[in-house]
């Protein structure tokens, strides 16, 4: 079974400091995805990547960066956290397949509370 | 970009019950998926369905793509189907999906 492991399950930063979410995925998957989830908005595409060092902005990228220095792990990365970055964070990845489905798996989420 | 509506936001059911989650979409797509969230936040994909009709076990999923919607059939429910049910969608040349804000369900026993 594809695994996608996200490093930190609870995190309580503060204001001001520098965040770091890690994703890794075992399948040699070429796509990864990191979302963000509040109440009410559904999941919401903060960046994606579809190679190595490569990397595309979502719906919602202010505020945030990514890596991709190996083609298994997809960091995020909050330069500056704020209150408006609690949320839950969801890594995710997909290959294109013989359909070309890109069907996502999930990692288990990281829920960040910046206070 | 693309719209995708959810109904309806909550359900309730008794143990036992059958439902039908609904999903709009406000465009032509060339990829539906519809996933499950735990109330332990994980998710997980239960159909691939741009178009057609598929079954999985008590899960059913039938895609009009020609009139925009998709349809999550769920019989005989259990509590363990509680969670939150996604659809989400890739349109025209985007190449991620687009989430709606899901349908929040919750099997009494």
């Amino acid at each position: 079974d594809v695994k996608v492991t996200q490093s930190s399950r609870y995190l309580v930063k503060r204001t001001g400091e520098k965040v770091f979410l890690e994703c890794v995925q075992d399948m040699d998957h070429e796509n990864m995805f990191w979302y963000r989830q509040d109440p009410g908005l559904g999941l919401r595409l903060i960046y994606f990547s579809y190679d190595v060092k490569m990397k595309e902005k979502g719906d919602i990228p202010e505020g945030y960066s990514v890596s991709r220095e190996k083609k298994e792990r997809f960091s995020l990365i909050l330069e500056s956290a704020s209150t408006n970055q609690t949320s839950m964070y969801l890594c995710a990845s997909s290959s294109p397949g013989t359909l070309g489905a890109n069907v996502l798996t999930f990692g288990a989420g990281s829920r960040l509370t910046v206070l | 970009g693309i719209q995708v509506e959810q109904s309806p936001p909550d359900l309730i059911l008794q143990e036992g019950a059958n439902s039908t989650l609904r999903c709009n979409f406000s465009d032509s797509v060339n990829n539906l998926q519809w996933f499950h969230q735990n109330p332990w936040g994980q998710l997980i994909n239960l159909f691939y369905i741009p178009s057609g009709t598929k079954q999985n076990g008590r899960l059913s999923a039938t895609t009009v793509a020609t009139e925009r919607y998709s349809l999550l059939y769920i019989s005989s429910s259990q509590t363990t189907d509680s969670g939150v049910y996604f659809c989400a969608v890739v349109s025209g040349s985007a190449r991620q999906l687009t989430f709606g804000s899901g349908t929040q369900l919750t099997v009494l026993p």
